[in-house]
């Protein structure tokens, strides 16, 4: 079956634009998570969701950084005023949610900022 | 803070040479350990999931093992193929449901 997607799989935007991330989960996980990667570091935890609802969004960096999953399926990351610090690759992951919680990754947005 | 290690950073060997990486994690709140491969543009590849002290397992080439009591993981690689050249994550897994990553291990394997 189709695993994760997420669109743009590039952004280029300038400072102080706005950005919206897209990530389509595998059909019927329920957990969904968004990872900032900066250069030469590892994934590092923005947020979760279980269905509709955000349970957790202790990673997000700032107030710039917001996101939602309105029908429990398709996310969206938005980040509003880019600086470029904002500059990183966006992996998306969905779980299946039972005991064993493997995270099934997309292939990231790279987002830069100039 | 939690603290997950890898090495070496990177790595480069020549085709048919066996290597082996370290990921090392906290030994408290453990509930599993990831390991991901990654190549360039495209999405990470979940390798093994290992939960248990002592476990060992094995895909193709690839295996790992783990050691909670410790907080550290080791991956080999048998005769590696240029194919195998990415980069390798580890992922610690608390009770809860939050991934922490190390920063990974870039292997390139030379033909």
């Amino acid at each position: 079956g189709a695993g994760v997607s997420q669109s743009p799989r590039y952004k280029v935007a300038k400072r102080g634009q706005d950005v919206a991330l897209r990530c389509d989960p595998i059909s019927g996980h329920v957990s969904l998570f968004w990872y900032q990667q900066a250069l030469g570091q590892g994934p590092e935890f923005l947020t979760y969701f279980q269905n509709e609802a955000q349970l957790d969004k202790s990673g997000l960096p700032s107030d710039r950084f917001f996101a939602e999953r309105p029908e429990g399926s398709v996310s969206t990351l938005k980040i509003q005023r880019t600086q470029q610090e904002d500059s990183a690759v966006y992996l998306c992951a969905s779980s299946s949610g039972v005991t064993i919680h493997t995270q099934y990754f997309g292939p990231g947005t790279r987002l830069t900022v100039l | 803070i939690l603290n997950v290690e890898q090495s070496p950073q990177s790595l480069h060997v020549q085709e048919g040479d066996s290597t082996n990486f370290t990921c090392s994690f906290p030994s408290s709140n453990f509930y599993a350990l990831h390991w991901y491969r990654w190549e360039t543009a495209k999405s990470p590849e979940a390798l093994f999931v290992m939960t248990l002290n002592g476990d060992e397992k094995k895909k193709g080439r690839i295996s790992a093992t783990l050691n909670t009591k410790e907080g550290y993981s080791y991956l080999y690689i048998k005769g590696s193929q240029p194919e195998d050249s990415a980069t390798y994550l580890c992922a610690f897994e608390s009770e809860t449901y939050k991934y922490i990553f190390g920063t990974g291990t870039r292997l390139k394997v030379l033909a």
